[in-house]
């Protein structure tokens, strides 16, 4: 069955350091996702990504969050200048439509000190 | 905007025993309804999904969901658990209309189902 490939698995940063997530999304998927789950609280909404545009973000994603598919089969998720808070488990998903369900990854455990 | 209320946190089951996990939604549209189930260390999967048509959905795994529409509630059930049932469930919605589909989720329910 095919899946949404993410990685690393886990990444430990220091503040104020950029990290880029990645994400290799299943490849007939048109719809493209990101979202955060803080240890111990809801999984939230980042942001959506389709036609090689953002088409919909969360409140949570401001200037320090940015999104990229820089070649057809990468998903990336940049986050600038990296806070304590910014430490969650972040899971990329794909869909080939937007509202019927889709498929997430495994996450990244982004841990920053 | 739209807000889903898992009211368990926890759920302790024996195995072989029935279980409901339970959901309840709010919102100004119409929406699809779906559960995923995260296991220990891994990511969300898609257990069921109601889109329209049959109000009772099943999935994998054995579960279904009932989706009650004067009661806003698309409550999880399960006839018989097993052990390897012990996971968190995820109740999530998301807006028929003006969105891209992306999902509001509940807290989640950690069912924990014990031999």
């Amino acid at each position: 069955e095919p899946e949404v490939t993410q990685t690393p698995s886990h990444q430990v940063t220091q503040m104020g350091q950029e990290v880029i997530l990645r994400c290799v999304p299943i490849s007939n998927h048109l719809y493209f996702y990101w979202y955060r789950q803080i240890l111990g609280q809801k999984v939230e909404f980042l942001v959506s990504f389709y036609n090689n545009e953002i088409s919909e973000k969360s409140e949570i994603f401001d200037d320090q969050f940015s999104v990229e598919r820089p070649d057809g089969s990468n998903f990336t998720l940049k986050i600038r200048s990296t806070k304590l808070e910014d430490s969650a488990m972040y899971f990329c998903a794909s869909g080939q439509t937007a509202n019927y369900g889709y498929t997430f990854g495994s996450g990244t455990r982004l841990t920053v000190v | 905007a739209q807000s889903v209320t898992q009211l368990d946190s926890q759920v302790p089951v024996f195995e072989e025993a029935p279980v409901e996990l339970r959901c309840n939604y709010s919102s100004s549209v119409s929406v699809y309804l779906f559960w995923y189930v995260q296991y220990p260390n891994q990511g969300l999967q898609l257990l069921l999904k109601y889109l329209s048509g049959s109000t009772l959905v099943k999935g994998i795994n054995g579960f279904e969901a009932e989706f009650n529409k004067s009661q806003t509630s698309f409550h999880l059930r399960k006839p018989s658990v097993h052990i390897s049932d012990t996971a968190e469930y995820f109740c999530a919605v998301s807006a028929i209309r003006g969105s891209q589909g992306n999902l509001i989720f509940g807290k989640g329910t950690k069912l924990s189902v014990k031999p």
